[in-house]
């Protein structure tokens, strides 16, 4: 069983930019939910993704936007990069239903300069 | 609105002495509640869940409607319980989960 994987680590954007970020889920998973986690807070959930579909969004613009594809691995996309994007952005992926546990990737730490 | 407080950025205590994390929420209903861990250079994993009544790592949280907390606990601290935690609440009808701030816990020899 593979566990969440996140590319890339690291990744260095100017302001304006545009930026995807990938993640494959765990095996047998079909729930991906995308987290920002800044310096020194909780992660802050971005969207989540069940069966392709969008399952529920937090409180980021729509220049924040994903994909979840037929084998259940999902992009999160940002335009118009602004330094305050500077994040560690974190996959979990889920085996769906409610309540279940949520397993993560290692995240992709974005800095934009 | 669903809320996950959690006071404390830093707890430092020495090896052998007890541990409480404080954790305290805003929810509408039976909540379902969650500890996470990240100790350094690993990924966020979960620690343990209020449904399942577990003891892990000799940590144990109990749910308490009245003052609205679930405290993580363990009586005896080692030094690898040092690391990142957090406390995490479900955020309704998705699988979201709405964190707290996180509390590093230090354990020194």
């Amino acid at each position: 069983e593979t566990g969440v994987t996140q590319s890339p680590t690291h990744l260095i954007k100017t302001r304006g930019q545009q930026v995807t970020l990938r993640c494959s889920s765990q095996s047998g998973h079909n729930t991906v939910s995308w987290y920002q986690q800044a310096l020194g807070q909780g992660p802050q959930f971005i969207f989540q993704y069940y069966r392709e579909e969008e399952n529920g969004r937090g409180n980021f613009p729509p220049r924040f936007s994903g994909l979840q594809f037929p084998n259940y691995s999902s992009e999160l996309n940002v335009n118009a990069l602004e330094l305050d994007d500077s994040a560690l952005y974190l996959c979990a992926s889920s085996p769906g239903g409610l309540n279940t546990e949520a397993f993560f990737g290692q995240g992709t730490r974005l800095t934009v300069v | 609105a669903q809320r996950v407080t959690q006071p404390e950025k830093l707890l430092s205590v020495f090896k052998g002495a007890p541990v409480e994390l404080k954790c305290n929420y805003s929810y509408s209903g039976s909540p379902e509640l969650f500890w996470y861990v990240q100790y350094s250079r690993q990924r966020l994993q979960l620690l343990l869940r209020h449904i399942s009544r577990e003891s892990i790592k000799g940590f144990t949280a109990d749910l308490n409607k009245g003052e609205t907390s679930f405290h993580l606990k363990k009586p005896f601290a080692q030094e690898e319980d040092s690391a990142m935690y957090y406390c995490a609440l479900p955020g309704g009808a998705t699988n979201k989960l709405i964190f707290g701030t996180g509390t590093l816990l230090a354990v020194q020899p």
